[in-house]
């Protein structure tokens, strides 16, 4: 059973430092979704990609936050100048395009700036 | 904008009690609605869904019933055991949007 993967699980770093996460959906889902979830809160939408085009961005993706999705498969988020606000879980998502939302989450990566 | 509210916990139970967690939402039009869980040290999972009024999504022996007329979706089940001890959250995606939005999650702890 091949769900939605993510790399690496814990990462931890140091204020001002930069970060790249990946993800790697269910191989035949054409959306991919990226989610934080700070603790004790449900999970809140960033960004999501139908095949590789970025289509939604979220108010709570500043301009640190870059996500991409180069040839439509897996997908990276990178932080820029790490802050402590930063500090939460990042989940990511995929789905088909004929049920989106029937979204299948990977386990996450817990990010601690420090 | 669309938003989740959910009962706070901790909700704490015995085996084979009735549980009941309450969702309320607001939304424009007619958004699908979601209950996820979350079990200890694993991924989020879809419970169950409703995609329209007076639906019933029921999954594992949980079931919620999509309520428009008190915007509710409340979930409900009959004998909890103590594997069902996770993070419950209530989720909807509107007609417009293809995102899901959470409440901020309901924890579960069962009690042999």
């Amino acid at each position: 059973d091949t769900g939605v993967s993510q790399d690496p699980r814990h990462k931890i770093t140091k204020r001002g430092q930069n970060v790249t996460f990946r993800c790697d959906p269910i191989s035949e889902h054409n959306r991919l979704y990226w989610y934080r979830q700070t603790l004790g809160q449900g999970p809140e939408f960033l960004t999501y990609f139908q095949n590789e085009a970025q289509l939604e961005k979220s108010r709570l993706l500043s301009d640190r936050f870059s996500a991409e999705r180069p040839k439509g498969s897996f997908s990276t988020l990178e932080i820029q100048r790490t802050e402590q606000g930063d500090s939460a879980m990042y989940l990511c998502a995929s789905s088909l395009t004929r049920s989106p939302h029937e979204q299948y989450f990977g386990p996450g990566t817990r990010l601690t700036v420090t | 904008g669309n938003s989740v509210t959910q009962m706070e916990g901790p909700v704490t139970l015995s085996e084979e009690a009735f549980l009941t967690i309450n969702c309320t939402y607001t939304a424009t039009g007619y958004p699908s609605l979601f209950w996820y869980v979350q079990y200890p040290g694993e991924g989020l999972q879809l419970l169950l869904k409703a995609t329209k009024a007076d639906d019933k999504g029921s999954n594992k022996g949980f079931e919620a019933t999509y309520r428009k007329e008190t915007t509710s979706f409340h979930l409900e089940k009959g004998s909890v055991q103590v594997s069902d001890s996770a993070v419950y959250f209530c989720a909807l995606s509107g007609t417009s949007y293809d995102k899901v939005i959470f409440g901020p999650g309901t924890s579960l702890s069962v009690i042999p």
